[in-house]
């Protein structure tokens, strides 16, 4: 079975600061790593995902992600924050090793970027 | 990127009757789509896998005759809320890999809204 877990419900960040989303995840294969976006009402956008390679992985709107086997976390940062990244952030995980699996998502975590 | 798009975004019903959410790959073909339902301020439950030509796999705890799933070609996948009640209420949101593609992403749709009264 798989799991994920985001520990903050809220993240609160000024802008033009680094902000950082925590993730940690449970799978018993290669871990397939993704991150979401979700604003209000709306479905979900990919930002980027981790599958194998460099463990630091750059995606949309300036996010990159950084995969740590050792403490099984995927944290997505971005250098730079913008009050339109508020939104809400989901971390997903599958395992790479059993086919056609479905993403398990974390509960999300809701960024709030302050001016 | 691929496009996932669903319909209709909103839908209001009065308790007792169906509804039914499209859900269609622009541009792709799926041979698998994904249900999700989402509660305010929670996460995406998965709620079904539906395949191209085959029947559905629930859930544990998803009720398949109150929630049909047909998913009739590489580029559509319907979901039907028999019977809708108030504790349906709900956003449902589908989601598919492309088939021809990387097998990795899974691409979502923008979601419905459903309110049962």
């Amino acid at each position: 079975a798989q799991s994920v877990a985001q520990p903050e419900d809220q993240v609160n960040v000024a802008e033009g600061n680094p902000l950082t989303v925590k993730c940690t995840y449970s799978v018993s294969g290669n871990p397939y790593l993704f991150w979401y976006v979700q604003y209000p009402n709306r479905g979900l956008q990919f930002l980027l995902k981790y599958i194998t390679g460099d463990n630091l992985v750059k995606g949309s709107y300036g996010f990159e992600a950084e995969f740590n086997k050792s403490q099984t976390s995927f944290h997505l940062k971005k250098p730079s924050a913008l009050v339109s990244d508020s939104a809400l952030y989901f971390c997903a995980v599958r395992d790479g090793q059993s086919g056609n699996t479905p993403l398990v998502f974390g509960k999300g975590t809701r960024l709030s970027v302050i001016a | 990127g691929a496009v996932v798009s669903q319909h209709p975004s909103r839908v209001i019903c009065k308790s007792g009757t169906s509804v039914k959410i499209e859900c269609r790959s622009l541009d792709f073909q799926a041979t698998t789509m994904f249900w999700y339902r989402q509660f305010p301020k929670q996460s995406l439950m998965l709620m079904a896998t539906s395949n191209e030509g085959s029947k559905a796999t629930y859930e544990q705890g998803v009720e398949k005759d109150k929630f049909l799933i047909n998913h009739a070609s590489l580029t559509l996948s319907t979901l039907t809320v028999t019977s809708a009640h108030p504790e349906d209420s709900s956003f449902y949101i589908c989601s598919a890999r492309d088939r021809g593609g990387s097998q990795e992403t899974q691409y979502f749709g923008p979601g419905t809204r459903l309110l049962v009264l």
